[in-house]
Order: C-alpha cells, then structure tokens, then sequence
C-alpha cells in the first residue's frame, strides 16, 4: 500500500470548514484513499473513502486530485466533538479485506 | 448502524497471568482483525481472521498471542503470558459491505499490565 503524508496538527475555528491534506504520490490506480478518525483513544471510525472522483456523505467531502497524488477531507462546518486525529490511509481494492495501516495522522483541535 | 462489541472495556492484570479479550463483530461476516495502540502511539494491525484461520498477521502477534472463535458470534484475543509492554488499548474490527468500504472498530478494551 503506498505511503501517506499528513501535517502533525491543524486548528479550526467551530462552524468553519476543515481542509485536511494528505499526500500520497506513489498510489496506484487500483489505490483506494480512505479517512478514518479517532476521537480521544476509542476506536478508529470510518469517515469515507474513493478512488479517484470526489465524494460526499454526510460527514464529510473527499478531495482527490486529478493526478490522484493528494487529497483533502473536507469538514463543512467543524464542531468542537470533530476534535481528533485523522487519518488518510491507502489501501488497494479487491485485497480481500486486507488490514489497515494507519500512520500518525493529523491531530485536529476545533476550538470554540 | 451495525456495532462491534468489545469485553471488558478495562482490564487490569498481573504480569505474567494469562487474559481474554472478547468481541462481538458484526454478524454474518467472515472476516475479523485485532489492532492495538499502546499509549501515545499509532494503532498497530496484529491478525486478521478468516473463517476460523489466520489470514494474516504482523511481527507483533508473536507465540504469546492467539486468536480464536469459540462460538458462531465471539472472538477472542487471548495474552498467554502478559508483559509490561502489552499493556495498550486493544481494538477489534469488522469490514464493511464489501472489501472496498470501510472498517467498523470497536470501543476498545483497555489492558493494563502491572
């Protein structure tokens, strides 16, 4: 799976919009970005995830570039319960439900 | 939206004893993995399970370490002889609807060795 880059920490003001980078200039075109989060130290929790068109659900918006070498996940108007670490993973499709390997993230803080 | 139930939520044991995690994935799926984060650090992959086999596992899941369903519902993640550096929070998960959705984890059971 190709290596991802993310800034350490980020801050946003509650009600603005989140934009948080990652870089992964090595994906292939069968490479899937996905976002995961994790609020304080519970579980991991999947955001949203695609290959190379934008996408929507209703916690937030997915970035790609054409080149498909980055990407941002966009938060439309950030809480102050959004504060946690992201994390922007690339993983294969058709892996057979292969494991997740997470890096540092980035640690959001929403402040008020 | 489905869950993935981890017992207990904290665990305390002695160095050395033996302790089960258990967890609830979500039904119907075959597919299973354990993940660990040990305080301050990254979430660590440890094993994947496959329809009562071992699919997959990291450096982590030594000879200490075992994997097993006891049941048609629960998995369990059993420490046979626990050190200090296991102590961590340790996450189950269940894949999506298919292989290309995302992962549902688990809250976490919290393992403190002493």
């Amino acid at each position: 799976d190709a290596k991802t880059t993310q800034p350490p920490s980020m801050d946003c003001a509650e009600g603005r919009a989140a934009n948080l980078p990652c870089n992964h200039s090595t994906i292939s075109g069968n490479e899937y970005v996905y976002w995961y989060r994790q609020i304080h130290s519970q579980g991991p929790q999947y955001i949203i995830h695609g290959l190379k068109n934008n996408e929507t659900n209703e916690m937030a918006s997915l970035i790609i570039t054409e080149d498909r070498k980055s990407s941002t996940l966009i938060l439309p108007h950030a809480t102050l319960r959004d504060t946690a670490v992201y994390y922007c993973i690339v993983r294969a499709s058709g892996t057979s439900y292969g494991k997740l390997t997470f890096g540092q993230g980035t640690i959001l803080t929403v402040h008020p | 939206e489905p869950e993935v139930t981890q017992t207990p939520s904290h665990q305390v044991t002695q160095m050395g004893q033996e302790v089960i995690l258990r967890c609830v994935p979500i039904s119907n799926h075959l597919y299973f993995y354990w993940y660990r984060q040990i305080l301050g650090q990254k979430v660590e992959f440890l094993v994947s399970f496959y329809n009562n086999e071992i699919s997959e596992k990291s450096e982590i899941f030594d000879d200490q370490f075992s994997v097993e369903r006891p049941d048609g519902s629960n998995f369990t993640l059993k420490i046979r002889s626990t050190k200090l550096e296991d102590s961590a929070m340790y996450f189950c998960a269940s894949p999506g609807r298919t292989s290309n959705y995302g992962y549902t984890f688990g809250s976490g059971t919290r393992l403190t060795v002493v």
